[in-house]
């Protein structure tokens, strides 16, 4: 069965430290890993998209990496801000059926 | 960059009632958009994709005929929710793609359902 697992859940930092968010997924073939921010309350705004070949894949404070050898892909927060705070989804893109496989989520909360 | 809304922003209605829920590409084509449901603290599940002029997928589980979904134009797909009862209130997520887009969904703001 195609899974997106994230960890951690959920997660509190102080604002200016880094973060590290984890993705692992079981979705084979695949054609593409993204990471998307989510606001509560709001639909999701893409961050990063990588293909398999692809190992890393920055944008701004967003650095996303893969290792398609494991199925692992994490996103790193440097210098963390209080916009910050929100869910971040790692979503894979199933290249057989073109749908998306969305993780559950890591909810991040950045304290002042 | 590609912009989907969707309308209204929230909705509160009497169990019973339907509702109907708008998303629109502004600027390209959409000829797919999907319908995602995502309950508090959980992540997007996919109801149904449907393509323009054709009728809906529904994913397994999902009652077609209680999600009603209409793509009768490029740029407008329709979500009524039928006889709404308070297990129907979620948020209700669309998405649309279209040609040159390399599959890539652009996601809408989403809508806030209540059922009273």
């Amino acid at each position: 069965k195609n899974q997106v697992e994230q960890s951690p859940q959920s997660l509190i930092i102080l604002e200016g430290k880094n973060c590290t968010l984890q993705c692992n997924y079981t979705v084979s073939p695949f054609s593409n890993l993204r990471w998307y921010k989510q606001d509560t309350g709001r639909g999701p705004v893409s961050l990063t998209i990588m293909t398999f070949s692809e190992n890393t894949k920055s944008n701004g404070r967003y650095t996303a990496t893969l290792d398609a050898d494991t199925k692992q892909s994490s996103l790193h927060i440097t210098a963390s801000q209080l916009s910050d705070s929100a869910s971040y989804i790692c979503v894979v893109n199933d290249s057989g059926t073109y749908k998306y496989i969305f993780g559950t989520g890591t909810r991040l909360k950045v304290l002042a | 960059g590609a912009v989907v809304s969707q309308h209204p922003s929230w909705v509160i209605c009497k169990s019973g009632t339907s509702v109907k829920i708008e998303c629109r590409s502004l600027d390209f084509q959409a000829t797919t958009m999907f319908w995602y449901r995502q309950f508090p603290k959980q992540s997007l599940m996919l109801m149904a994709t449907s393509n323009e002029g054709s009728k809906a997928t529904y994913e397994q589980g999902v009652e077609k005929d209680k999600f009603l979904i209409n793509h009768a134009s490029l740029t407008l797909s329709t979500l009524t929710v039928t006889s709404a009862h308070p297990e129907d209130s979620s948020f209700y997520i669309c998405s649309a793609t279209g040609l040159n887009l390399n599959n890539e969904q652009f996601f809408g703001p989403g809508t806030r359902l209540t059922v009273l």
